[in-house]
């Protein structure tokens, strides 16, 4: 099915750095979402983004939805070891469709 | 917030057998709900919607009398892997879509190991 495009695929850094990966979408969407997929756990939602411009912050997250509607980006600043994991964005045009996912974004932390 | 428990965690079985999975919306009725499989280091692939009441949509190349799913209340969906194969052998989550608010939740996951 259709995926949206995710970078980077992953990303290997030092504990203390800051964090950004985006996605890209060839059609709009009216809704971004943010997971974080632990090993052997299902997704668990990090941020939700509702409207196109909105930036949102959960703790050290910080989210954008695109202007076009068809980009979002999530920032992880001052990285932890627990931040490790799979990160995915997922977008929907509208509460009746199914999520379209993004590839994953791998992160390992260095401590 | 909205809570999906799925069971089992992980399932080792014979070839041959079928394996039962079932997703559960603790806190919140869903009419829809998802089947995904993943393969290790990818992303989620949906398998199917399950609708409740109804039968439910496969997506393209999942054969729908392998994988059995039954919708038979708000709140619980099963997926039944039937005459499992090592193939067969995967991570699959479901997920629930809330009425209200239109989130999506997910379950914890079932790894299914076939041997």
């Amino acid at each position: 099915g259709q995926q949206l495009n995710q970078s980077p695929q992953s990303m290997f850094i030092q504990e203390g750095e800051d964090v950004s990966m985006n996605c890209t979408s060839s059609s709009i969407f009216n809704t971004w979402l943010w997971y974080k997929q632990d090993p052997g756990e299902g997704p668990v939602l990090l941020i939700a983004l509702y409207k196109a411009g909105e930036l949102t912050s959960n703790g050290r997250l910080t989210a954008q939805f695109g202007i076009t509607r068809k980009d979002s980006f999530l920032n992880i600043s001052a990285s932890i070891p627990s931040d490790v994991g799979i990160y995915f964005c997922a977008g929907y045009f509208n509460a009746g469709n199914m999520l379209t996912f993004g590839g994953g974004t791998r992160l390992m932390v260095k401590p | 917030g909205a809570v999906v428990s799925q069971h089992p965690s992980w399932v080792i079985c014979k070839s041959g057998t079928s394996v039962k999975i079932e997703c559960r919306s603790l806190d919140f009725q869903a009419t829809t709900m998802f089947w995904y499989r993943q393969f290790p280091k990818q992303s989620l692939m949906l398998m199917a919607t399950s609708n409740e009441g109804s039968k439910a949509t496969y997506e393209q190349g999942v054969e729908k009398d392998k994988f059995l799913i039954n919708h038979a209340s708000l709140t619980l969906s099963t997926l039944t892997v039937t005459s499992a194969h090592p193939e067969d052998s995967s991570f699959y989550i479901c997920s629930a879509r809330d009425l209200i608010l239109y989130g999506y939740t997910f379950g914890s996951g079932t790894r299914l190991t076939v041997v």
